[in-house]
């Protein structure tokens, strides 16, 4: 079935340290994917998006490209700040459906 | 105006209370989403509504009784809940029920159940 697995956490950084948040999926179909954030006591924000293969989706710093050949969708950003300590859901999307992956907890330290 | 909202962004009830939560969002979406989320795990769906009409019910206890009055509101009606339905609720939005597109998500209701 169809199904996103991310990076087991929790994952502690120094500020300005390049962050890997790996995220993998099956899907049927053509998936749309998504990296969402989830700042303490707040609801989950759409971080980026990519809607098709090869598609690179970028906000705030943080980068992510669809890999169909690797089914793959990695968060990446090259200079994370204390403010980017948070928990990330990698999410796929398909014939509607929305499938989140098990979340990955990021704190930065300064 | 890519805003859902929600009320009360925190609520204490007893076993034996009836309590609602809700949810609006004004960007012409026409699916919206009941995620029930707990301490450090994904959201769990619940329910989505696909043009006011329920469209999906992931075995939800009758405890639990969603309404969608019209396309903007969406409703949570609790009735003698469990200790365990204590979490964070989240709403959601999407344009399309069908198709491509990204959630929106509300910033929640913390639920604790006494």
């Amino acid at each position: 079935g169809d199904s996103v697995t991310q990076m087991e956490g929790p994952v502690t950084l120094s500020e300005e340290a390049f962050l890997t948040i790996n995220c993998t999926y099956t899907a049927t179909g053509y998936p749309s994917l998504f990296w969402y954030v989830q700042y303490p006591g707040e609801g989950l924000q759409l971080l980026l998006k990519a809607t098709k293969a090869d598609d690179k989706g970028s906000n705030k710093g943080f980068e992510a490209t669809y890999r169909k050949e690797t089914t793959s969708f990695h968060l990446e950003k090259g200079s994370v700040q204390v403010s980017d300590s948070a928990v990330y859901f990698c999410a796929l999307r398909v014939l509607g459906q929305f499938y989140f992956g098990t979340g990955t907890s990021l704190t930065v330290i300064p | 105006d890519t805003e859902v909202t929600q009320t009360p962004k925190h609520l204490v009830m007893g076993m034996t209370n009836k309590k609602s939560l809700k949810c609006e969002q004004h960007m012409g979406h026409r699916a919206m989403y009941w995620y029930k989320q707990k301490a450090k795990k994904p959201p769990e769906l619940m329910f989505v509504y696909s043009y006011e009409k329920l469209s999906i019910n992931e075995s939800v206890p009758s405890r639990f009784s969603p309404e969608c009055p019209n396309s903007s509101l969406l409703n949570l009606h609790l009735h003698a809940l469990q200790p365990e339905d204590s979490a964070l609720y989240l709403c959601a939005s999407s344009q399309d029920p069908h198709r491509v597109g990204e959630q929106y998500f509300g910033p929640g209701t913390r639920l604790t159940v006494t």
